[in-house]
């Protein structure tokens, strides 16, 4: 199926531990996304990717690295992980974002719970 | 800067009444605007897109919105609801730089 899948969907793991979420995309899209959805469900963009080039970093700590090793794919690697770090994180991706049709598609999600 | 405001928290609506979800835009610039729907425990859906041309943009599942510039909103509305309509529904714009900026959200809440 064409999709933007997201790995693992759940996650729970102790205060300072490090994790990663992995997002893959099959749609042929240049640009990918991390946003993450707090417990209050607002949404807010965290890093996006252009063609393995970071183009957005909308002042995340330096604990939390994405890292891109082709365009279908965008990580999330979250160091010394916080309990304010508990959240969804969702993986979108879409065309570059210069086109007029830059619908984006999202992942499933994965939620993040930090003990 | 670029935003979205969305007026209404939560909306509890009876199944088969029509609803409309309001959301107002704030930019300077050329305006795209989105409604995304969560459905429980799920990603995000595109319901529907303003980018230009015609003020009234239809969408999957019999959502339709009206793009007002000159009161600077984007509402969502649907005719008759259905009690699998419950979800939590998101107004979107987008910056040049592709970011999506969401609005605080609405759950509409569908009750038989």
């Amino acid at each position: 199926d064409t999709a933007v899948s997201q790995t693992p969907k759940y996650l729970v793991t102790q205060m300072g531990n490090d994790k990663s979420i992995k997002c893959e995309q099959n749609l042929g899209h240049d640009t990918m996304y991390w946003y993450k959805q707090d417990s209050k469900k607002f949404l807010k963009i965290m890093f996006s990717y252009n063609n393995k080039e970071l183009i957005i970093n909308e002042t995340v700590p330096n604990r939390f690295s994405p890292k891109s090793p082709d365009k279908a794919h965008l990580n999330l690697h979250i160091n010394s992980l916080e309990l304010g770090d508990s959240a969804v994180y969702f993986c979108a991706s879409s065309q570059s974002p210069g086109q007029t049709n830059n619908e984006q598609f999202f992942g499933p999600g994965t939620r993040l719970t930090v003990l | 800067a670029q935003s979205v405001t969305q007026l209404d928290s939560q909306v509890p609506v009876f199944e088969e009444a029509p609803v409309e979800l309001r959301c107002n835009y704030s930019s300077s610039v050329s305006v795209y605007l989105f409604w995304y729907v969560q459905y429980p425990n799920q990603g995000l859906q595109l319901l529907l897109k303003y980018l230009s041309g015609s003020t009234l943009v239809k969408g999957i599942n019999g959502f339709e919105a009206e793009f007002n510039k000159s009161q600077t909103s984007f509402h969502l509305r649907k005719p008759s609801v259905h009690i699998s309509d419950t979800a939590e529904y998101f107004c979107a714009t987008q910056g040049n730089t592709g970011k999506l900026i969401f609005g605080q959200g609405t759950t509409l809440q569908v009750k038989p």
